[in-house]
């Protein structure tokens, strides 16, 4: 069975300081990887994925994620946040067969501080 | 826009009732999915659909009902069985295209008085 990992539920960082939000995953097969972020009291938006190709991804507002097989990880980065970063992020794996083959992170609340 | 619509956004009932959420998207997409969402509990799944007329439990089924009817809705009714229903609930959508990318609607608040 597959899992992932979101190593810490909050982390807290001061307005235009650098992130960086842990996920690691576990799969015996080849996975497809994403991240989302949800707003207070708002749905699920994608963030970035990586589904072949080059390891790292970048989103429109200034985050990247790299695959990194070897260690089996897909941190989220960001090099200097602002307020309108405070969300949820989640991180999701996908190996395949439908729903079944889909597995969320337990979520990592980012807290910016002015 | 193309997109998935949930309502209510929020909804209240007493103990014993039951109450239909409902979802709806135009995105002309085969398979649909609803999860429940606690603090601190990531999202769990309750039940999907990979085309119409068909759906599978997902983890946390217990207490919850669906039909797919029609390509664009998918309703979930969460029954006076369920035991602890106070929560978010969250309808999302998939091309079919075996990537796993998932499209969410705005979710629905559901408290139980």
């Amino acid at each position: 069975a597959q899992s992932v990992t979101q190593l810490d539920s909050q982390v807290p960082v001061f307005e235009e300081a650098p992130v960086e939000l842990r996920c690691n995953y576990s799969s015996s097969v080849s996975v497809y990887l994403f991240w989302y972020v949800q707003y207070p009291n708002q749905g699920l938006q994608l963030l970035l994925k990586y589904l072949s190709g080059s390891t790292l991804v970048e989103s429109i507002n200034g985050f990247e994620a790299e695959f990194n097989k070897s260690q089996t990880s897909f941190h989220l980065r960001k090099p200097s946040v602002h307020i309108s970063d405070t969300a949820e992020y989640f991180c999701a794996s996908y190996s395949g067969g439908g729903a079944d083959g889909l597995t969320f992170g337990k979520g990592t609340h980012l807290i910016i501080q002015p | 826009d193309g997109g998935i619509t949930q309502s209510p956004k929020y909804l209240f009932r007493k103990e014993g009732q039951n109450v239909t959420l409902s979802c709806e998207q135009n995105l002309n997409h085969d398979a649909m999915y609803w999860y429940r969402q606690d603090p601190g509990q990531g999202l769990r799944l309750i039940y999907y659909s990979q085309i119409v007329n068909d759906f599978q439990k997902g983890d946390i089924a217990e207490g919850y009902s669906v039909s797919r009817e029609k390509k664009e809705s998918f309703p979930l009714t969460v029954t006076s069985a369920q035991k602890n229903p106070t929560a978010f609930y969250l309808c999302a959508s998939n091309p079919g295209a075996n990537t796993g990318e998932l499209f969410f609607g705005e979710g629905s608040r559901l408290t139980v008085l």
